[in-house]
């Protein structure tokens, strides 16, 4: 089976351009989550929806962020204006029935540069 | 107080050592707790659940405290292969989200 993909692998913007970051899930998933991971940081859940619906964005930065998934395949987190500080790799993962086995199956992640 | 908190490292060892990392967590309500393994410039995966009684998987072994919220990983006979980051992982209180540890890094060498 097709692990979670998500693109586009890196992507270099400037300043005040629009990001969007796409994740198509492992089919059968009901869980869906977006992370952010940088060295200062290390990894912060940003957002997660079950069964496409969002559960809990507490962790979405700032209202500059946003993130849909209009069906159970496909998922956008959207950075607008995106700025030099949300420099990031950002993962999605899913799984199955939230966190009963523990295994969260991640994408390869987008690297986001924001010059 | 960060939910997770690691040492960050880095731990530099010889093949064959024995290394353990160590991790606290502030949420007494969390139930489930685990340990990741993340290669360079990879995905974080999986490595192993950590159960109250203690817990093997060759020459890992885990171990909880819940007293001290305190969660360990021991890796004994080091590999080459070993060398990666090691994340610690708590469930949420509501047990459907993963909070993740910045990551204790390991490099073994010959």
């Amino acid at each position: 089976d097709a692990g979670v993909i998500q693109s586009p692998r890196h992507e270099v913007t400037e300043m005040g351009q629009e990001v969007t970051l796409r994740c198509k899930p492992i089919s059968g998933h009901d869980y869906l989550f977006w992370y952010r991971q940088t060295m200062m940081r290390g990894l912060e859940l940003l957002i997660y929806f079950n069964n496409n619906v969002p559960i809990d964005d507490s962790g979405m930065p700032e209202d500059r962020f946003s993130a849909k998934m209009p069906n159970a395949s496909f998922s956008t987190l959207k950075i607008q204006p995106s700025e030099p500080r949300d420099s990031a790799v950002y993962f999605c993962a899913s799984n199955r029935q939230g966190m009963n086995t523990g295994e969260l199956f991640f994408g390869e992640g987008s690297r986001l540069t924001v010059l | 107080r960060k939910e997770v908190e690691q040492d960050p490292g880095p731990f530099n060892v010889p093949e064959g050592a024995t290394v353990a990392f160590n991790c606290t967590y502030s949420n007494s309500a969390s139930q489930s707790f685990f340990w990741y393994r993340q290669d360079c410039r990879k995905e974080p995966k999986l490595l192993m659940s950590v159960y109250s009684s203690g817990n093997e998987d060759g020459r890992f072994t885990a171990q909880l405290n819940r007293a001290s919220q305190y969660i360990s990983l021991l890796i004994r006979d080091s590999k080459l292969s070993d060398s990666a980051t090691y994340l610690c992982v708590v469930a949420n209180q509501a047990g459907t989200a993963l909070i993740f540890g910045k990551g204790t890094t390991l490099s073994v060498s010959s």
